[in-house]
């Protein structure tokens, strides 16, 4: 069975740290992704890899970075976070090179608080 | 641990016909049951589902949810070939810090001309 799993599930940091949102999959999957869910916004897209090192911006992506060394691994990155990034972050992998309507896996997700 | 269980995994039909989906969860302390729909990069959010019997309605879709029975179903009339994607159902819990998000494997639908 496929397993996405994430750092934390709970976190708090202040306004100015530098976070790190780490996301891991055992399932060799090709393509992953990191998501925010906001309540009435639905998941939005932040931004996505298909493969070692490649990644492209999503609908949200100002504000964050990312970065996939190894294929398992996709992390999110708030240089500075600001109270706006208070949010529940979602990482999801998928098989296949179609982005479009593979099967996407998620992780449990990371309530993120700014202060 | 939290599960959520969808069914069925994929499911082909004709244009015109109306389809059921199902989505039955096992979840500590119960916030509310989302319906999405992923046919591009980002699944896009459908429904929100937080109180039993309460049908939820958009055009052609509809969804209830039955905390009794810990179930829910999405409803899809006069389907469409634009209708066809995937379809997760997501339960979110609440409390404690224990809150977030569990996805079922969602439902691929199909529908032919």
């Amino acid at each position: 069975d496929v397993k996405v799993t994430q750092s934390s599930r709970y976190l708090v940091k202040r306004t100015g740290e530098k976070v790190f949102l780490e996301c891991v999959q055992d399932m060799d999957h090709e393509n992953m992704f990191w998501y925010r869910q906001d309540p009435g916004l639905g998941l939005r897209l932040i931004y996505f890899s298909y493969d070692v090192k490649m990644k492209e911006k999503g609908d949200i992506p100002e504000g964050y970075s990312v970065s996939r060394e190894k294929k398992e691994r996709f992390s999110l990155i708030l240089e500075s976070a600001s109270t706006n990034q208070t949010s529940m972050y979602l990482c999801a992998s998928s098989w296949d090179g179609t982005i479009s309507t593979d099967t996407q896996y998620f992780g449990p997700g990371t309530r993120l608080t700014v202060l | 641990e939290d599960k959520v269980v969808q069914s069925p995994l994929s499911l082909v039909v004709h244009e015109g016909d109306t389809v059921t989906l199902n989505c039955s969860y096992e979840v500590t302390n119960f916030r509310s049951l989302l319906w999405y729909k992923q046919e591009k990069k980002a699944p896009t959010f459908l429904f929100m589902l937080t109180s039993s019997g309460i049908e939820k309605k958009s055009g052609r879709l509809s969804s209830i949810l039955d905390k009794k029975e810990l179930f829910s179903i999405l409803n899809i009339t006069a389907t469409q070939t634009g209708d066809s994607a995937i379809y997760l159902c997501a339960v979110e819990r609440a409390g404690g810090g224990a809150d977030g998000l569990t996805f079922g494997k969602g439902t691929h639908l199909i529908i032919q001309p």
